[in-house]
């Protein structure tokens, strides 16, 4: 069954670090990889999509994220946080079912910024 | 350009009562969604559609009902309402290309509290 998991329910990094979230995913096909972030009392919005290319993806807001088949993951990284980061964030797969598709989320990583 | 909205933002029930949760989108998309999102399980799949008179089950449809009569409109409905369903509902649609390599667009949520 396809899955996608976020090891890291809350993270903590300081102003001015490095970030990186994790996601794993289980699919038997070539994966449709998505990360999304959240702000409080707000939808889900897009930073950026991997299908096929080029395996580091950039998106908005200056992060990218890696796809690695190997290791069935899609990390989100970005260089240099900003206290306008904080949010949760949410790592999706779009799976192909039954002559349709739907869209797996995982279960997110709450990101603190310490000023 | 509104993009996907949901009505009402806010709603309060007694165990037992119906209410339809309302969603339109004005993106001409096919595909839509509902979602629950709950604290620690991230987004659940309630329902979904590919196009007009075309539903199906996600992952935790039961006590919903939905119907897509228009590419635009896409209610979720409580048919009696229970404290387990307590939750932040999210509708979200993108456009169909045979493959799940769309991003969704999500409205801003309804949150719904069963007393």
């Amino acid at each position: 069954a396809q899955s996608v998991t976020q090891p890291d329910i809350h993270i903590t990094v300081s102003e001015g670090a490095s970030l990186e979230l994790r996601c794993n995913y289980s699919y038997g096909a070539t994966p449709y990889l998505f990360w999304y972030v959240q702000s409080p009392g707000q939808g889900l919005q897009l930073l950026l999509k991997y299908f096929s290319g080029d395996t580091l993806v950039q998106g908005i807001k200056g992060f990218e994220a890696e796809f690695k088949r190997s290791q069935s993951s899609f990390n989100l990284r970005k260089p240099s946080v900003h206290w306008s980061d904080a949010a949760e964030y949410f790592c999706a797969v779009g799976a192909t079912a039954s002559g349709t598709y739907k869209y797996i989320f995982g279960t997110g990583t709450r990101l603190k910024v310490l000023a | 350009n509104a993009g996907v909205t949901q009505t009402p933002k806010f709603q309060v029930l007694k165990t037992g009562q119906s209410m339809t949760l309302q969603c339109a989108q004005d993106m001409n998309h096919e595909y839509m969604s509902w979602y629950r999102q709950d604290p620690g399980m991230g987004l659940r799949l309630i329902h979904y559609s590919v196009g007009a008179g075309i539903t199906d089950q996600g992952e935790v449809p039961n006590g919903y009902n939905v119907s897509r009569s228009t590419t635009e409109d896409f209610p979720l409905r409580l048919l009696s309402a229970a404290p387990s369903q307590t939750s932040v509902y999210f509708c979200a649609s993108s456009y169909q290309t045979g493959a799940p390599n769309q991003p969704q667009h999500f409205g801003d949520g309804t949150r719904l509290s069963i007393l």
